[in-house]
C-alpha cells in the first residue's frame, strides 16, 4: 500500500539559509500534519491542513510557513535557519469522515526529513 | 501541561521476557483516541495500535496487547516474548477532537531487548 512520502530524506543547510520540505500524503487522505522532533525529544506538532486550508497551528516559528496544494501534497518552508532547527521533521496524513467529524483513522507518518544545520 | 505521561524512560530486558509500557493521559474531551507508535533506530514512526475512548475492550494482536482503563486514564502496552527487533523508542500519543486531532506525544520509553 502507498505510504506517506517525504522528500528529501536528508538535508544539510547552513545558518540563515532556507529549506523546503515536501510531503505527499497517502492517496485520498485529506489531512496533513507536520511535526518536529529534536534529538532525544518527542515529536512536537507544528501545523496541519484539512482540505487545503490550515486547520491548526502549534509551536511553529514565524520563520516557517506551510501550505497544502490542490493535489494535497504539502510543503514546509523554513527561512533564516538556526542551529536549533536541526531536527527530524515528520509529515503525517489521515482521512476524516464526511463532515469533518471525529476521525477513526490513525495518522500515518512518512519516514521523515532529517535536517542538519551547520 | 503534558497531556501524555510515560513515566518509564528506559526499560532493558532479556529476549523472551514480557515488556509493559505505562502511559497516563489527560483530556477533557469525551471523544478521543489513543495510540502507540514505535520508533526504531532508523528513525521512522511506525503505527502500532489505536483505541478510541468509547471502546475499553482490551485486545491482543500478535505479540502486542494493551490495557485501556478510562477510570485511571491509562493506556498501557505490553510486548509479549520480546525480541531483539523490538528494541526501539515507544511513544504513547493522544488525539483529541477539541485539538483538531493532532497528536500529543509522551516523552517516549526506550526499550532495549538483549539477546
Amino acid at each position: 500500500a502507498a505510504g506517506v512520502i517525504q522528500s528529501p530524506r536528508h538535508l544539510i543547510k547552513e545558518k540563515r539559509e532556507t529549506a523546503t520540505l515536501k510531503c505527499y500524503p497517502i492517496p485520498r487522505h485529506d489531512t496533513v500534519y507536520w511535526y518536529q522532533q529534536g534529538p532525544g525529544q518527542d515529536p512536537q506538532f507544528l501545523i496541519s491542513f484539512y482540505e487545503k486550508m490550515q486547520s491548526d497551528k502549534g509551536s511553529i516559528p514565524d520563520r516557517f510557513s506551510a501550505q497544502q496544494f490542490s493535489d494535497y501534497h504539502s510543503e514546509l518552508n523554513m527561512s533564516s535557519l538556526e542551529l536549533g532547527d536541526s531536527a527530524l521533521y515528520f509529515c503525517a496524513s489521515s482521512l476524516r469522515p464526511l463532515g469533518g467529524g471525529a476521525s477513526n483513522q490513525p495518522q500515518h507518518f512518512g519516514d521523515g526529513t532529517r535536517l542538519s544545520i551547520l | 501541561a503534558q497531556k501524555v505521561t510515560q513515566a518509564q524512560t528506559e526499560i532493558s530486558v532479556v529476549e523472551k521476557e514480557d515488556v509493559t509500557l505505562d502511559c497516563v493521559y489527560e483530556t477533557r474531551d469525551t471523544t478521543y483516541y489513543l495510540f502507540w507508535y514505535k520508533q526504531p533506530p532508523s528513525g521512522e514512526l511506525v503505527f502500532l495500535i489505536r483505541r478510541n475512548s468509547f471502546d475499553e475492550q482490551n485486545e491482543i494482536s500478535g505479540r502486542y496487547s494493551w490495557n485501556f482503563q478510562k477510570s485511571t486514564s491509562s493506556f498501557n502496552f505490553t510486548i509479549t516474548a520480546s525480541q531483539v527487533v523490538d528494541s526501539a523508542v515507544y511513544f504513547c500519543a493522544l488525539s483529541e477532537g477539541s485539538n483538531d486531532y493532532k497528536l500529543s506525544f509522551g516523552a517516549g520509553t526506550t526499550v532495549t531487548v538483549r539477546a
